[in-house]
């Protein structure tokens, strides 16, 4: 079955570590994004790809980091210069960006990062 | 800029009742889409309905039915005769159709809470 597989599930960091949270689609998607989710705050975005080799900062990309050597793969790295980095962090894609404007999102299921 | 408004935070009902989930919007487009996502305990997005802002007919699915009003910019999701398993986070989006999906913006999201 297709899908986005996150992982992991739960990560714990230590302060001042950066840590790397992975996202891995076989939907054959162009455009692959990440979401940080708070409580009563929805969903905001961080980066986005719309090709291999290509990505964007979205609304809060402050102390985050992104790659997309490989169209299947879209890895996202929390850095020690991200202030408030406890969160769920959700990785969605879609077949191209016009796509997600008609909601053709597919969505993980998320990693929780604590930081403790 | 557009922005959607969850004004309900949580909400708690008991099985078998019927629930209304509220989404007010704001855009200066005059063609956009409308979105109702639901974000059960596992985490991923589940995406329920699109409307386009053309199409001002009520549509129901099964027990769900959405109710949208360009007069008063809303766009709400009833749930009839409530089931413990449609408890989840439900998140209502908007996109506007200009910048093909550069712009889509999820509310706050409402909580909704099913007791046995």
């Amino acid at each position: 079955d297709g899908g986005i597989t996150q992982s992991p599930k739960y990560l714990f960091r230590k302060e001042g570590q950066n840590v790397t949270l992975s996202c891995e689609q076989n939907l054959n998607h162009d455009a692959m994004y990440w979401y940080r989710q708070d409580p009563g705050q929805g969903l905001r975005l961080i980066y986005y790809s719309q090709i291999v080799n290509d990505f964007q900062k979205g609304d809060i990309a402050e102390g985050y980091s992104v790659s997309r050597e490989k169209k299947e793969s879209f890895p996202l790295t929390v850095t020690s210069a991200q202030k408030n980095p406890t969160a769920f962090y959700l990785c969605a894609s879609s077949i191209d960006l016009a796509d997600r404007g008609q909601g053709g999102y597919t969505f993980g299921s998320g990693t929780r990062l604590t930081v403790v | 800029a557009q922005k959607v408004t969850q004004a309900q935070t949580e909400i708690s009902v008991v099985e078998k009742e019927d629930v209304t989930l509220d989404c007010v919007y704001e855009t200066r487009d005059t063609t956009y889409y409308l979105f109702w996502y639901k974000q059960p305990p596992s985490g991923e997005l589940v995406f329920l309905i699109r409307r386009n802002s053309f199409d001002e007919q009520n549509e129901i699915s099964g027990r769900y039915s959405w109710n949208f009003q360009k007069s008063t910019s809303s766009f709400n999701f009833t749930i009839t005769a409530s089931q413990v398993v449609d408890s989840a986070v439900y998140f209502c989006a908007l996109s506007e159709a200009h910048n093909y999906g550069q712009n889509f913006v999820f509310g706050p999201g409402t909580r909704l809470s099913v007791l046995p």
